[in-house]
């Protein structure tokens, strides 16, 4: 079954501790990228991909890193979390650049709560 | 980029058509237009996509004029289950396009009983 998968799904931590949030795919895609999604701001968007080791900057990439050292993984890590990073993450995929309009998919989804 | 405009938030009774326009004044000859429908705490979901006149599938129609200036996604006979945040995207889909995936932040769809 062709999905997106993220972990952990929920994720309590306090201010100041690092973290990691995996994404993997396994569609071959090349395009991958992450948003967050909070309470009247939509989705927005951190970082991409557009292939292994290629990534850039999104809307909102302050306080957040990636890497994409295999196409399937694009780990995204908070090296030292704040409160006003808690929000709705969402990682997608997508088979290429150029076709990041086609059709997109998201994972389920991580919760992260910063206290 | 092409900017999108769409209204906030939509109230509909179950068993009404919905139409939903997007409004990208600015889209260029090589863009497309994709819409996504997104329930809560779940990613969006890919729906529709066209470029110009009308595209169907079985869950939506997008209408798009000769201009391409707007276009309406219809959602024929709607139930509660439709209630969602529903996207316009403007892009590229070339290969080597440069478009990235960016939401704005979508129309609210509430169908009521």
């Amino acid at each position: 079954e062709a999905q997106v998968t993220q972990n952990p799904r929920y994720l309590i931590t306090v201010t100041g501790k690092k973290l990691t949030v995996t994404c993997s795919q396994n569609m071959n895609h090349e395009y991958m990228s992450w948003y967050r999604q909070d309470p009247g701001l939509g989705l927005r968007q951190i970082y991409y991909s557009m292939n292994v080791e290629v990534t850039d900057k999104g809307d909102v990439p302050e306080g957040y890193k990636v890497s994409r050292k295999e196409k399937r993984n694009f780990p995204l890590i908070l090296e030292s979390p704040s409160p006003n990073q808690t929000s709705l993450y969402f990682c997608a995929s997508s088979l290429s650049w150029g076709v990041a309009n086609t059709e997109a998919f998201f994972g389920q989804g991580t919760r992260l709560t910063v206290v | 980029l092409a900017k999108t405009t769409q209204p906030i938030s939509m109230d509909s009774y179950e068993g009404q058509e919905v139409n939903i326009t997007c409004s990208h004044n600015n889209i260029a000859t090589n863009d497309y237009i994709t819409w996504y429908q997104q329930f809560p705490s779940q990613g969006p979901r890919f729906i529709i996509q066209g470029y110009k006149t009308k595209v169907t599938n079985e869950v939506a129609s997008l209408f798009i004029p000769a201009d391409r200036k707007s276009s309406t996604l219809s959602l024929p006979r709607v139930s509660l289950s439709d209630t969602a945040v529903y996207y316009c995207l403007v892009g590229d889909i070339r290969i080597g396009g440069n478009t990235p995936l960016v939401f704005g932040k979508g129309t609210r769809l509430s169908v009521i009983a």
